[in-house]
């Protein structure tokens, strides 16, 4: 089945700099890939996603890449701030399975002031 | 627009109990999958409903079981509950037979823990 690696784990950055983070999944028949943002105590929201006939999408401060050929995608934060403080989870989905999400283990960003 | 809600916020069983969990789906959706979050963990695909029946299953035994009803709102079940069942319990929502149908929107949760 689908295997989804996230880097790093942790994250600290200055507010005010851009935070990365990176994702390698296995399965080169997934074509859809979502970006969640959890913050304590809540469930996963949906915050940017990216189709596998994209290979970049912007919204605001966020925005995600997408290599289909080294089956990679990466989530862009610029000008971070403390409210972007949470845990990031990429995920994976393909079409022959619905639309069950395959997630990251997760990265836990802080922004210091 | 309604968003997708989850009952009870918190529970506590004990090993050997069932337990029951609750989810309204976001209004206008038609699909609920559950997902199982242990701690420090990305969520884990329990199952999927659509239309009243199971669409997708995930690694679980059959002691996890769920139900869809006709106003698209689900259960949980798990039978003979053990210690490592003790996560937080996800439901996500999303609209099948449309163009954004990949696009799952979850509710705040369900912690159980399991003594």
């Amino acid at each position: 089945g689908e295997n989804v690696e996230q880097h790093p784990s942790t994250l600290s950055v200055q507010e005010g700099d851009s935070a990365v983070i990176k994702c390698t999944y296995s399965d080169s028949a997934s074509n859809y890939f979502p970006w969640y943002k959890q913050e304590l105590g809540k469930g996963p929201q949906l915050i940017i996603d990216i189709r596998s006939n994209v290979g970049e999408k912007k919204d605001q401060r966020i925005a995600v890449t997408l290599n289909k050929t080294a089956k990679h995608f990466s989530l862009h934060i610029t000008e971070t701030q403390p409210e972007d403080s949470a845990v990031y989870f990429c995920a994976a989905s393909k079409p022959a399975a619905g639309n069950k999400l395959t997630f990251g283990g997760g990265t836990r960003v802080l922004v210091k002031p | 627009e309604t968003g997708v809600t989850q009952s009870p916020t918190h529970l506590i069983k004990t090993r050997g109990q069932q337990v029951t969990l609750r989810c309204s789906s976001q209004s206008g959706h038609n699909t609920v999958s559950w997902y199982q979050q242990a701690l420090g963990q990305g969520p884990q695909f329990i199952f999927q409903y659509y239309r009243e029946e199971e669409n997708g299953r995930g690694n679980f035994p059959p002691r996890f079981s769920g139900l869809q009803f006709p106003n698209y709102s689900s259960e949980l079940n798990v039978n003979a509950l053990e210690l490592d069942d003790s996560a937080l319990y996800l439901c996500a929502s999303s609209l099948a037979g449309t163009a954004s149908y990949n696009e799952q929107f979850f509710g705040p949760g369900t912690r159980l823990t399991v003594l």
